[in-house]
């Protein structure tokens, strides 16, 4: 079945640090590929997302790419803001008619100033 | 624009009591409709999804159930709350590109 395995949290970096967190996934066929940010309080917002192998999703300065080879959609940023702070889901979606998608675990980033 | 309407914004509840969530979407039809789960400190979990009017499927076996009485209403329910219902619920509707995402509800059973 599908499934998204993300790095278990929480992620502690200063600011203008590097960021990655990795996202792998479980799937039958190439289905589209998203990032979800949920700052504190509030509900998920779209952060990027990508439908293809080899598809780059880019947003607010986060970064995505689809590797087919490798099953992953590793999030990256090059230089995290204390405003980044929140929690991240990686997520896929399904390829029936549903649409209903399938959330890792979520990972919290803490930025520190 | 499409917009999600959730309420209430937050619920306290005794064991045993009932509920129920309302979700309301504007500027879209025959939506695609979602109730997630997030449980505190942990990921989403899929409860319900329906793929139109009077059509429900759950995901997960529990003491909740969802309705869709029309096209842009997505009701959870529960006849008997248990503490493990404790969470923050969120509602979404969706297409074949992507979800969209209510302001949720925090619910606490007591």
């Amino acid at each position: 079945g599908n499934s998204v395995t993300q790095m278990e949290g929480p992620v502690t970096l200063s600011e203008e640090a590097f960021l990655t967190i990795n996202c792998t996934y479980t799937a039958t066929g190439y289905p589209s590929l998203f990032w979800y940010v949920q700052y504190p309080g509030e509900g998920l917002q779209l952060l990027l997302k990508a439908t293809k192998a080899d598809d780059k999703g880019s947003n607010k300065g986060f970064e995505a790419t689809y590797r087919k080879e490798t099953t992953s959609f590793h999030l990256e940023k090059g230089s995290v803001q204390v405003s980044d702070s929140a929690v991240y889901f990686c997520a896929l979606k399904a390829m029936d008619s549903s649409y209903k998608l399938i959330f890792g675990s979520g990972t919290r980033l803490l930025v520190r100033p | 624009s499409q917009t999600i309407h959730q309420w209430p914004a937050t619920l306290v509840q005794p064991v045993g009591s009932p509920l129920s969530l309302e979700c309301t979407v504007e500027g879209t039809s025959n939506p695609n409709l979602y109730w997630y789960r997030q449980a505190a400190g942990r990921g989403l979990q899929l409860l319900f999804y329906s793929v139109g009017i009077g059509q429900i499927s759950s995901e997960v076996p529990q003491n909740l159930s969802a309705s869709r009485p029309q096209d842009r209403q997505f009701i959870l329910s529960s006849k008997k709350l248990l503490l493990s219902d404790s969470g923050f619920y969120l509602c979404a509707w969706g297409d074949r590109d992507e979800q969209f995402f209510g302001p949720g509800t925090r619910l606490t059973v007591l």
